[in-house]
């Protein structure tokens, strides 16, 4: 186990609504990623914080935010959800800081099922 | 645009055989390259990764073999067991940002 936790297990949502995902990291884990795996694809870099500022993004849309606390727990929120949406959600905590030549493991959770119908 | 693309999709290999997945990519500014291993309803597990200043990096039975002019790289699996089944992803990182790109996955079934 990589002691990185997620909640819920399973969630089904209406498009429309409005999600929230939770992540437990690591303990000492200062840095936290989530992720987006939809269905027989590989996972697709969402987000990034770091000592709870946002770090990097990638190619999602603003309705995908996030907030880190200072507990190592950190929060992927979704509004406005629509069907694409439906996706296993990841987070994957490291213990350093990130920038240029990071080599810094990456342990995920077990991640969430979204399902939008 | 795929950044990183990986094949074959789905592989099946006889136990005590070599089971090889392989990878490629563009982007010169990568300079780190993991592989991830996924079981069913758990999250990627990092497996072994390697750097482009080296050809190959070996830990137990699996094996990278990396061909940096090629921009290619590719995973062995020597001695192949029921237990490897699992999907696997070659990834890569850039030396910017913390970003890992990852391939779309192999589905590797080793036959008992």
């Amino acid at each position: 186990e990589t002691g990185v936790t997620q909640s819920p297990t399973h969630l089904i949502k209406t498009r429309g609504q409005q999600v929230t995902l939770r992540c437990s990291s690591q303990s000492g884990h200062n840095t936290v990623s989530w992720y987006q795996q939809a269905l027989g694809q590989g996972p697709q870099f969402i987000f990034q914080y770091y000592r709870e500022e946002e770090n990097g993004r990638g190619n999602f849309p603003p309705r995908f935010s996030g907030l880190q606390f200072p507990n190592y727990s950190s929060e992927l929120n979704v509004n406005a959800l629509e069907l694409d949406d439906s996706a296993l959600y990841l987070c994957a905590s490291s213990l350093g800081g990130p920038g240029p030549g990071s080599t810094d493991t990456q342990y995920f959770g077990p991640g969430t099922r979204l399902t939008v119908l | 645009q795929q950044q990183v693309k990986q094949s074959p999709q789905s592989l099946i290999v006889q136990k005590g055989g070599i089971s090889i997945i392989n990878c490629a990519y563009e982007n010169t500014a990568f300079d780190y390259f993991p592989w991830y291993q996924q079981f069913p309803g758990k999250g990627p597990a990092l497996l072994i990764a390697i750097r482009p200043d080296v050809s190959e990096k070996k830990e137990g039975r699996f094996t990278i073999s990396f061909n940096k002019s090629a921009k290619q790289f590719s995973l062995h699996i020597m001695d192949s067991q029921p237990g490897d089944s699992a999907t696997y992803f070659c990834a890569a990182k850039g030396n910017r940002d913390d970003k890992i790109i990852f391939g779309k996955g192999t589905r590797l079934h080793i036959l008992p």
